[in-house]
């Protein structure tokens, strides 16, 4: 089936540096993916739609320049938190859609992040 | 803007149960409904997906159905082991936007 490789699976880095997410569709090609925050015992909040090729999506209330996404090829997207802080700190999880809407989406097995 | 209420919030049942677990969407608009799994601290594995033209899906003890005019979907896991235990959630729209789940503990 349809795989999505994201890395790292846990990063922690001081306040104030960068941080970037990769998200990686092995077996397909994914024009369309997505990216989500979790919080802790909360449920994934869709934080932008990433399409390959151009500029991504921003759900209201996600900040642009701190968090950039870039879907530069068919199979890889990246998220990177900039200027980290310890507020950011949370699970980062990519999604892909698998082909058209019909065929569903998989998803990455997620990126603990910890910023101290 | 579409909103997804799952319930129960948390259920905690004896192992071999048979369970309901409901999704409902306040935009009934929806193309295809796929529902997951989460283990603490993982990525989500999907479970089941029904497609726009589709009313249920099965796989093994699990069992989905779709009514897309009322925007209303239902798992139905048969014969509950503690292995189901996770959080269960569904999303259905050309964006998944999700519920705060159901969180599933069985106990032996």
């Amino acid at each position: 089936g349809a795989v999505v490789s994201q890395h790292p699976s846990r990063v922690i880095c001081k306040s104030g540096t960068s941080v970037k997410i990769e998200c990686r569709s092995l077996d397909f090609q994914a024009t369309t993916m997505f990216w989500y925050r979790q919080f802790p015992k909360k449920s994934l909040m869709l934080m932008a739609t990433s399409n390959e090729g151009s500029k991504a999506t921003y759900e209201q209330g996600v900040e642009k320049d701190k968090f950039l996404i870039n879907h530069a090829s068919l199979t890889l997207s990246t998220l990177t938190v900039t200027s980290a802080h310890p507020e950011d700190s949370s699970f980062y999880i990519c999604s892909a859609r698998v082909g058209q809407v019909s065929y569903g989406y998989t998803f990455g097995s997620g990126t603990r992040l910890t910023v101290v | 803007k579409q909103e997804v209420t799952q319930i129960p919030a948390a259920l905690s049942v004896p192992e071999g149960e048979n369970l309901v677990l409901n999704c409902s969407f306040t935009d009934s608009a929806i193309y295809n409904l796929q529902w997951f799994r989460q283990d603490p601290g993982k990525g989500l594995t999907s479970l089941l997906l029904i497609q726009s033209s589709q009313r249920e899906q099965t796989s093994g003890r699990l069992n989905a159905s779709l009514d897309k005019s009322s925007g209303r979907s239902t798992l139905y896991i048969a014969a509950s082991q503690p292995g189901d235990s996770a959080t269960y959630l569904c999303g259905g729209t050309d964006k998944l936007i999700f519920g705060t789940g159901t969180r599933l503990q069985v106990f032996p």
